[in-house]
């Protein structure tokens, strides 16, 4: 199958702690992982991507992981600020192909 | 550059109308994607052009949905008989392609069906 679970559905963190939110999916031809930022109102937007032949990306105050054994990938931001609080979605697709979005996770960061 | 842009934001139509959406994807971009979204879910697959031809259209719904890109560049996507439940936002994406996988976002129209 196709589907990508994405935990947790919300998340609270206080303004420069870190942030992580985890994504499962099933397609073992899978090899493309973008992680898109969606402001309320707004289109989604492409923070970072990582293919399968990487393990870990990194830009900045955010990193993603890829554990394609497992058929996991994790994105992290650190030192939260204001302007972080919005849904992320993680997704996967075989390239060129189609991408399949998770459930999203809205995150706070409270000041 | 100019960014995907999307006409019209926002359409409100009747029960059982036919409407159109369109994309102007980014200049040079070959492949284009329609999504849907509906609220407090993640953007869903419609269907995928490489150049003219629709390379999967996996995703449509039924046959009242149909995605047209002629020239390979503006794409429109069309609605017969609409229903209520067609309401969400259509989310249009055009990338690069040649070796680049990221795909990048128009501002979406707002459909709704009354």
């Amino acid at each position: 199958g196709e589907n990508v679970e994405q935990h947790p559905s919300t998340l609270s963190v206080q303004e420069g702690d870190s942030a992580v939110i985890k994504c499962t999916y099933s397609d073992s031809a899978s090899n493309y992982f973008p992680w898109y930022k969606q402001e309320l109102g707004k289109r989604p937007q492409l923070i970072i991507d990582i293919r399968s032949n990487v393990g870990e990306k990194k830009d900045q105050r955010i990193a993603v992981t890829l554990n394609k054994t497992a058929k996991h990938f994790s994105l992290h931001i650190t030192e939260t600020q204001p302007e972080d609080s919005a849904v992320y979605f993680c997704a996967h697709s075989g390239g060129y192909q189609k991408v399949t979005f998770g459930t999203g996770t809205k995150l706070q960061v409270i000041p | 550059g100019a960014g995907v842009s999307q006409t019209p934001s926002n359409k409100v139509t009747e029960k059982g109308k036919y409407v159109e959406l369109r994309c102007d994807p980014i200049s040079g971009h070959t492949a284009l994607y329609w999504y849907r979204q509906s609220l407090g879910q993640g953007p869903e697959f419609l269907i995928y052009f490489q150049g003219t031809g629709a390379a999967d259209d996996s995703g449509l719904p039924n046959d009242r949905f149909f995605a047209v890109r002629p020239e390979g560049s503006v794409s429109t996507l069309k609605i017969q008989r609409t229903e209520r439940g067609d309401s969400a936002v259509y989310l249009c994406a055009s990338s690069p392609g040649q070796g680049t996988y990221e795909q990048y976002f128009g501002p979406g129209t707002r459909l709704t069906v009354t």
